[in-house]
């Protein structure tokens, strides 16, 4: 069975920092599209950032040059690492795999609260 | 960056209506759409891949149509367990991927 467990998030003041982490288990992120996805509280889903199997990263505008995806192959763990935090990062934030067509599966999420 | 708009923003229906929710992409985009659902306090669930292929274990009563620009998402018969926030997504051209706004479907 596949699962994505994510952990790292809580309560940072702007300007700090925060690593997540998702743990996977069921498949190999190596081998997989890895994306973090994030909603703002009650709002809509936004995408973060991905890994690609062959290791090329992408941001969206919104985080470029604050957040940095990366992977830990023997652990089978993605992480995302966040920096300079400001309060429109405030978020749950679900990592989830897409190997293909859509992104089919998700971790359960953790909130990152950006607050003073 | 391709913009997904979905209609309406929400709506109320009633357990075994019928319901459609559109979403129109600002560029074509074939048919690299998939759509998912949510319930509150969990993650989005995938639905439906390449506009109208189920994924494995979602009812049938589910089904996507459209390709280029135009897309739709309908439930046949509504059931208590759908009542879910709804988001479409292109991954035609990426990164990055792009979401509808989502459509919330209220119990009337």
């Amino acid at each position: 069975e596949v699962q994505l467990v994510e952990s790292g998030g809580g309560l940072v003041q702007p300007g700090g920092s925060l690593r997540l982490s998702c743990a996977a288990s069921g498949f190999t992120v190596s081998s997989n599209y890895m994306s973090w996805v994030r909603q703002a509280p009650g709002k809509g889903l936004e995408w973060v950032s991905v890994i690609y199997s062959g290791g090329s990263t992408y941001y969206a505008d919104s985080v470029k040059g604050r957040f940095t995806i990366s992977r830990h192959n023997s652990k089978n763990t993605l992480y995302l690492q966040m920096n300079s935090l400001r309060a429109e990062d405030t978020a749950v934030y679900y990592c989830a795999s897409h190997p293909a067509a859509g992104f089919d599966y998700w971790g359960q999420g953790t909130l990152v609260t950006v607050s003073s | 960056a391709i913009r997904m708009t979905q209609s309406p923003s929400s709506f109320s229906a009633s357990t075994g209506d019928r319901v459609t929710i559109t979403c129109r992409a600002s560029q074509g985009i074939s048919s690299y759409l998939a759509w998912y659902q949510q319930k509150p306090g969990k993650a989005p669930k995938l639905l439906i891949y390449a506009a109208s292929t189920l994924q494995s274990g979602v009812p049938s009563r589910f089904s996507g149509s459209g390709s280029g620009t135009d897309f739709t998402l309908t439930i046949s018969c509504l059931q208590s367990e759908d009542f879910a926030t709804y988001y479409c997504q292109q991954y035609y051209s990426y990164p990055p991927w792009t979401f509808g706004q989502g459509t919330k479907v209220e119990i009337k």
